[in-house]
């Protein structure tokens, strides 16, 4: 079965601190796709990143960065010198192929990291 | 471009009571699907429409149910309201499947509250 682990519930830093966040998943696929969102107190869950499972080069976004590993499953993603605007929740999603036939639009969730920036 | 658009963003219901929550996709995606949060279960998968037909479904009993128009525009109902029914619905849509490798963009959902 599908599984995404999120082992941090909760951190907290000071501002311009970097932060990693850290994603392990489980899955039987060869082709998966990750994802990672962010959802501020509004609730809305606003996509960041995709990644496909045959592509391990790690991105760097503006502040953002991600690293990708297959041999270790996991899909780690780094706030460099955190803003305040970044407090929200962040989850990290897998999809899944190999329980349904044909295509599909479920993604498994982690159960989130709640991130606080303070000034 | 118009994101993924949901209502009503607010509702309070009473047990036993129906609901029926609505989602306009962004436009030119044909496949939508629907999440439940609540704090305890977390982010849970409904059910998904494409082209009109459910084409997956999550491990929510009958009660919840859903379909989708020619335009795309999805709704989701709920019968016979639980207090447990209580949660963040959340709505989103792709061009055709994530499992394709298509990104799921979200609305920013409905809080229903069952008292």
């Amino acid at each position: 079965a599908q599984k995404v682990t999120q082992a941090q519930t909760e951190i907290s830093v000071v501002e311009k601190e970097d932060v990693t966040l850290d994603c392990v998943y489980e899955t039987r696929d060869t082709t998966y796709y990750l994802f990672w969102y962010k959802q501020p107190p509004s609730g809305e869950l606003v996509f960041l990143i995709r990644r496909n499972s045959f592509d391990e080069q790690n991105e760097i976004s503006g502040r953002y960065s991600w690293n990708f590993q297959k041999s270790t499953s996991s899909f780690n993603f780094t706030i460099t010198a955190s803003q305040v605007v970044d407090s929200a929740v962040y989850f990290c999603a897998l999809s899944e192929t190999s329980t349904y036939t044909g295509a599909n639009s479920k993604l498994t969730f982690g159960k989130g990291i709640t991130l606080s920036v303070r000034p | 471009k118009a994101g993924v658009t949901q209502t009503p963003r607010y509702l309070i219901k009473t047990r036993g009571q129906q609901v029926t929550l609505s989602c306009s996709p962004i436009s030119g995606h044909r496949s939508v699907s629907w999440y439940q949060q609540t704090p305890g279960q977390g982010l849970q998968f409904l059910f998904e429409y494409f082209s009109e037909t459910q084409r997956n479904k999550g491990n929510f009993p009958g009660r919840f149910s859903g379909r989708q128009f020619s335009n795309s525009r999805s709704e989701m109902n709920v019968s016979t309201l639980e207090l447990g029914d209580s949660a963040l619905y959340l709505c989103a849509s792709s061009l055709a499947g994530v499992s394709l490798g298509n990104t799921i963009y979200f609305g920013e959902g409905s809080w229903l509250t069952v008292v």
